[in-house]
């Protein structure tokens, strides 16, 4: 099992262009959730798919969207970059029970 | 506004000395969770408190959840440089949202 993977690693966007960060599981677990973290603020919670085609707001939403593309795949979409969404993206999973999220290793993206 | 504190913000410690992290919050909560990042990679859950005094143990980490389930610790014997990392502090939310703390920068040297 992979676990959480996610693509790309690292890119690098001027201000206005657009990107998708792609996150996909393979341990068929329902929910799924995308974190950006940025020094000193720990994780915060961008959006989340509590399940397959279901999708919500979390903390810091504006200036993204998301799509649940199946089970396995939640997406993450900048339609017009900004300076301040340069940050590490991850994306996570719950396990059964709800007992542990497992993240990604992380995409680092900065935005000039 | 940070719904749980993380104290100190960075520790720096030799290997073989003792080190403890805070988290700490103003309303009580149902479950806590404690996870570890390492550098360039994604966080990795330690463990989950549940009970107010429960202690926990994995190996030379030992974990406290507060009485009033406002605040836990998490404590480690004898640091070797391989716990060097970012300490998280998570609190479980009845709709399974994670709320994480800032995190304790912690540096083992050799």
């Amino acid at each position: 099992n992979a676990g959480v993977t996610q693509t790309p690693k690292f890119q690098v966007l001027k201000t206005g262009q657009s990107m998708t960060l792609q996150c996909a599981q393979d341990m068929n677990h329902n929910s799924m959730y995308w974190y950006r973290q940025d020094p000193g603020m720990g994780l915060r919670l961008i959006y989340y798919s509590a399940s397959e085609g279901t999708t919500d707001k979390g903390e810091v939403p504006n200036g993204y969207n998301v799509s649940r593309l199946n089970k396995r795949e939640f997406s993450l979409r900048l339609e017009s970059a900004a300076p301040s969404q340069t940050s590490v993206y991850f994306c996570a999973s719950w396990g059964r029970s709800y007992n542990e999220q497992f993240f990604g290793p992380g995409t680092r993206l900065t935005v000039l | 506004t940070q719904l749980l504190e993380q104290s100190p913000q960075f520790l720096s410690i030799q290997e073989g000395e003792n080190l403890t992290v805070y988290c700490n919050s103003s309303s009580v909560f149902s479950s806590l969770q404690w996870y570890r990042q390492e550098p360039g990679e994604g966080p990795v859950l330690l463990v989950t408190v549940v009970t107010g005094g429960e202690v926990k143990k994995l190996k030379r980490l030992t974990f406290q959840f507060g009485d009033a389930r406002k605040d836990s610790s998490l404590h480690i014997t004898a640091a070797q440089p391989g716990d060097t990392g970012l300490y998280l502090c998570a609190r479980r939310a009845n709709d399974y949202k994670l709320s994480f703390g800032a995190g304790t920068t912690v540096t083992v040297r050799a």
